[in-house]
């Protein structure tokens, strides 16, 4: 098992431009999050799912937008990025709604200049 | 106040040491805690989770003060690999919200 797999690993861009990031999930995971992690901040949620075709906000959600189309996969777009948004995103997925753990991916490094 | 809050550190010990960390949270409807471990610019990695009546994992002990609403991780016969930072995570499933401390960092010295 990959467990949870997020692309890319590391992603340059300038002002205005948009991106997607990916994660993956093999686990068959109801839930599904973004998170961004900066230095001095902890972990922050930005979006998360709960199921296929289902998103909701967190507590950092202006700026990125979210769709679980399928089960497997959550993206997270930017799509003016600012040089706020640099940072590291971690994907996490979750079995369901009870008290199973959170399984990150390794991360998305994003700069924006 | 925080909803989760744990002493940033750095703890610094000679291999070897024994060493504890506490992580105190404020909602007395938390249900479920676990640690996780994170090294330098890595993804956090889950260590173990914490049961009301405490639990054990090789050199690593987890404990549940409910009364007093916190947990504690204690290490062991420390190694140099343990050095890292260690965060926890509260869980009010009732909410389905995740709270995480700010994570303790160790060191762990030859």
């Amino acid at each position: 098992n990959a467990g949870v797999t997020q692309t890319p690993k590391f992603r340059v861009l300038k002002t205005g431009q948009s991106m997607t990031l990916l994660c993956a999930q093999d686990m068959n995971h109801e839930y599904m999050y973004w998170y961004r992690q900066d230095p001095g901040m902890g972990l922050r949620l930005i979006h998360y799912s709960v199921g296929e075709g289902t998103t909701a906000k967190g507590e950092v959600p202006d700026g990125y937008n979210v769709s679980r189309l399928k089960k497997q996969n959550f993206l997270l777009g930017l799509e003016s990025a600012a040089p706020s948004q640099t940072s590291v995103y971690f994907c996490a997925s979750r079995k369901d709604r009870t008290n199973s753990p959170l399984h990150f991916g390794n991360g998305t490094r994003l700069t924006v200049t | 106040r925080k909803e989760v809050e744990q002493d940033p550190g750095p703890f610094n010990v000679p291999e070897g040491a024994t060493v504890a960390f506490n992580c105190t949270y404020s909602n007395s409807a938390s249900q479920s805690f676990f640690w996780y471990r994170q090294d330098c610019r890595k993804e956090p990695k889950l260590l173990m989770s914490v049961y009301s009546s405490g639990n054990e994992d090789g050199r690593f002990t987890a404990q549940l003060n409910r009364a007093s609403q916190y947990i504690s991780l204690l290490i062991r016969d420390s190694k140099l690999s343990d050095s890292a930072t260690y965060l926890c995570v509260v869980i009010i499933y009732n909410f389905n919200k995740f709270y995480f401390g700010s994570g303790t960092k160790l060191n762990v010295k030859p």
